[in-house]
């Protein structure tokens, strides 16, 4: 099982600001089978990236996600009031098992 | 427009069983893979369960044995017969669709297993 590890557990910015985040696989992901959410309370989650790379319909393009092999980020480039959530990245390319990391938070300094 | 939309969930006594279903609209299908997502409360999404378009099946290791999921493409609709319930078990249960690389999400049947 892929085991995704993110970083960090909290981001606290203000808005405006440049957020990154990291997920880590155990072992090599496909590309193209590699997401990032975002979930708010209540909520969904919502497709946000596919593919490592590609925005989901819809999705701003403040955010960005880049990365291979085991390494991938998702940036978000100004942050907005409504991207104070909680975001995971998911592979699904050696599935079964699917699997998800255990998200970050970027919650407002 | 896509729209999943899952039924099914209450409060339950440990060894008890739920069945949950998934009334699906907006694309083909019998087309699709589809999956069920659980997540407790507070924690991150928990990969459950898969059916292919040709009714191959995967569970989660936590799950195998106790949780079957079923489709039925006449109903456009998926299942998950969940028997043997733990209070582990206890989350927010997500229908989703897997289409190329796009996935997309229902809104979620709570399943709460409690004495």
């Amino acid at each position: 099982e892929i085991v995704l590890t993110q970083s960090p557990g909290t981001l606290s910015l203000s808005p405006g600001e440049r957020a990154i985040l990291s997920c880590r696989a155990s072992q090599s992901v496909s590309s193209n089978y590699f997401a990032w959410y975002q979930q708010k309370p209540g909520q969904a989650p919502r497709l946000l990236i596919y593919g490592a790379s590609s925005r989901a319909t819809g999705i701003p393009d403040r955010f960005s996600g880049s990365g291979s092999g085991t390494d991938f980020t998702l940036s978000i480039s100004r942050l907005e009031p409504e991207d104070f959530a909680v975001y995971y990245c998911q592979q699904y390319g050696s599935s079964p098992p699917v699997t998800f990391g255990g998200g970050t938070k970027v919650e407002i300094k | 427009e896509v729209q999943l939309v899952e039924s099914g969930g209450g409060l339950v006594q440990p060894g008890g069983s739920l069945r949950l279903s998934c009334a699906a609209s907006g694309f083909p299908f019998s087309r699709d893979w589809l999956h069920w997502v659980r997540q407790a409360p507070g924690k991150g999404p928990v990969w459950v369960s898969r059916i292919t378009h040709d009714h191959r099946i995967h569970y989660a290791d936590s799950v195998k044995g106790r949780f079957t999921v079923s489709r039925d493409n006449a109903k456009n609709t998926l299942y998950l017969q969940m028997n043997s319930l733990r209070a582990e078990d206890t989350a927010v249960y997500y229908c989703t669709r897997e289409y190329y690389e796009i996935w997309d999400w229902g809104q979620g049947t709570l399943v709460t297993v409690s004495s």
